[in-house]
This record gives structure tokens, C-alpha cells and sequence, in this order.
């Protein structure tokens, strides 16, 4: 069964703190791992994209790595901006829809 | 502007009135889908569509029904609306299945 686990469910940081978040994944062939970051009441707002093992994005303060089983997106020097629920996401198997994790909320306060 | 535009932004309603939530994208894409979600639960799919007159079943299809009868609109149908189906409602768009998705704004529906 295609599934996604993010870990920590919750992390507080400290301005400048830096920190990681980590997406486990069970799909055969992946097709595309997604990161996304969501706003309370708002919609998911795209981050990055990563299609095989090794490959690596950056953005800002954010980077996103791939493995074979896992991504990470790691968050150096965070501000209280980037306080947001972070969700990861693989396409199934089948190709036809996004399967999403539940979600790691961040809090960074100053 | 790329956007998918979803309306209302706020729904509430009572037990077995119909309703549709509209959904519009103005950047082209073959591919759009229906989500809800709910704490605890995150992000699920209800339905989706390849492309015009091409729909089928997300995880979650029971108590919904949608259309795509032009590229850019993808409605959601609630024809019996009951409470268990009140949820945070998004649709989304991208150009394939594994392209990046731009998601609507969210609708919030209570259905009392």
C-alpha cells in the first residue's frame, strides 16, 4: 500500500535554529516526491519537486533531499515566517492521485 | 495570474440540500482532483480527472460527484449533503499527475 509518514508531528525552534523534517515513503516506481507548505486556512503552496534518489533543491532557507525510502527538508536558520505545517506528498502507484502525509507543524519564534 | 479559484470560500447548509463548490483553473492543465481535509486525517482524495469527460474515484468518493465537461472547471456535487461531510474542501490542478499542483483556497463547509 502507497503511504507517506512525516516526522515530528509538531517541532518549535528558536530563530536561527536549524533543524530537519523527514518524509518516510512506501510506493513501488516513484514517480515524484512533493513538499508543500500549508497556511492555516489556506491552501498548499508548492515547494519543490524530486525524482530520484540523490537529487537535492533549494530554496531559501529550505532544502529538500531524496533516498530511496526518505526525503528531508531541512530548515537552516529559520525566522518566525516560516512557521507553517510542511506536508510531503508521493504520487501512488497507480498514477493518479497525490498521497500526502499528515503533516509537520512548525513553530520558530523569536 | 496562475490560480485555481474555488467558490464559496464559506459554506453552511443543512442535511440533504444540494450543493456544488466550484472549481476553475486558468493555466491549461489536463489534470485536476478534489481533496478534503481533516485533523487527524490530512489531505484525502475524493475524485479526480485526467482530462475533459475523464473522471474517476480518489479514496473517499461516497456522498460526491463531479463533471469536467470543459478543461478548465471541475465542480464538486454534494446531492445529499449529511454532516459527516463537513470538511475542509481543495481542489488542485497541474499539468500531469507528477507536475507540481496548485491548489485552491479552500472551502469550508458545515453542514448542519
Amino acid at each position: 500500500e502507497d503511504q507517506v509518514t512525516q516526522s515530528p508531528e509538531a517541532l518549535r525552534l528558536q530563530e536561527g535554529e536549524s533543524s530537519s523534517l523527514n518524509c518516510s515513503y512506501t510506493v513501488s516506481g516513484l514517480r515524484g516526491l512533493f513538499w508543500y507548505r500549508q497556511d492555516p486556512g489556506k491552501g498548499p503552496e508548492f515547494l519543490f519537486t524530486l525524482y530520484s534518489a540523490g537529487e537535492e533543491k533549494e530554496k531559501e532557507r529550505l532544502k529538500a533531499t531524496l533516498t530511496k525510502k526518505e526525503s528531508f527538508l531541512h530548515i537552516t536558520a529559520p525566522k518566525p515566517e516560516d512557521s507553517a505545517t510542511y506536508l510531503c506528498a508521493v504520487t501512488n502507484q497507480a498514477g493518479t492521485a497525490l498521497i500526502f502525509g499528515k503533516g509537520t507543524t512548525l513553530s520558530v519564534s523569536s | 495570474e496562475a490560480q485555481v479559484t474555488q467558490n464559496p470560500r464559506y459554506l453552511i447548509t443543512v442535511t440533504g440540500k444540494k450543493l456544488t463548490v466550484t472549481c476553475s483553473q486558468n493555466m491549461n492543465h489536463e489534470y485536476m482532483s478534489w481533496y478534503r481535509q481533516d485533523p487527524g486525517l490530512g489531505l484525502r482524495q475524493i475524485y479526480y480527472s485526467m482530462n475533459v469527460e475523464v473522471t474517476d474515484k480518489g479514496d473517499v468518493p461516497e456522498g460526491y460527484k463531479v463533471s469536467r465537461k470543459e478543461k478548465r472547471n471541475f465542480p464538486l456535487i454534494l446531492e445529499s449533503p449529511s454532516p459527516n461531510q463537513t470538511s475542509l474542501y481543495f481542489c488542485a490542478s497541474s499539468l500531469v499527475i507528477n507536475t507540481e499542483a496548485f491548489f485552491g483556497q479552500g472551502t469550508r463547509l458545515t453542514v448542519v
